[in-house]
């Protein structure tokens, strides 16, 4: 079955550690995202990435880093200059061509810093 | 500045009616809107989308109004199924340079009563 693996599910991190979270499609997609979720504000952008070796900063990029080497991967890491890395972390990929703008999304991260 | 939003953050309704989920947004650019479910702990699904250029899309039971001059949308659940529980998500799309940049509302917390 196509779709995205995201891992860790759980994961916790002592302040002051960096921590990276995996994201893997089959889905063949082009368009990869991150998207962190807190209570009562929606989903905020964080990267995405067009293509293999490019990304572009999203609405609160500050605190993160990823990196595209591989059109299936798009590992997110949340460094220590992240101020409130605990959320739940949502991967998700769009395909080119599907003129829907639809992401499907994989199950998520959830990060809690000790 | 949230450029999509979703004023209720919950709702409650009796099984078989109906249920009017509504969405606001401030961005004329946006031309593709779309609404996702989401459960506890996992990723949201996609529900059913509209373009700018209609006024309504019906799915089964799910049925999406756009008003474009108000800059309002609402998605009505008829009738409405305790499988309907779930947080839903509106969500607003705009091309910008060559990817498509998806913003997303708060979110409205739909319990179904038996």
């Amino acid at each position: 079955d196509g779709g995205i693996t995201q891992s860790p599910k759980y994961l916790f991190r002592k302040e002051g550690q960096n921590v990276t979270l995996s994201c893997e499609q089959n889905l063949n997609h082009d368009a990869m995202y991150w998207y962190r979720q807190d209570p009562g504000q929606g989903l905020r952008l964080i990267y995405y990435s067009q293509i293999v070796n490019d990304f572009q900063k999203g609405d609160i990029a500050e605190g993160y880093s990823v990196s595209r080497e591989k059109k299936e991967s798009f590992p997110l890491t949340v460094t220590s200059a992240q101020k409130n890395p605990t959320a739940f972390y949502l991967c998700a990929s769009m395909g080119r061509g599907t003129g829907a703008n639809v992401l499907t999304f994989g199950a998520g991260s959830r990060l809690t810093v000790l | 500045d949230q450029q999509v939003k979703q004023n209720s953050p919950s709702l409650s309704v009796q099984e078989g009616r109906i249920s009017i989920l509504n969405c606001d947004y401030t961005n004329s650019m946006f031309d593709y809107f779309l609404w996702y479910k989401k459960y506890p702990a996992e990723g949201p699904t996609f529900l059913i989308s509209i373009s700018s250029i209609k006024d309504k899309n019906e799915d089964g039971r799910f049925t999406v109004f756009l008003n474009k001059s108000a800059k309002h949308l609402s998605l009505h659940i008829v009738p409405s199924q305790p499988g309907d529980s779930a947080v839903y998500f509106c969500a607003a799309s705009a091309r910008e340079t060559s990817y498509d940049k998806v913003i997303f509302g708060p979110g409205t917390s739909l319990s179904v009563i038996p």
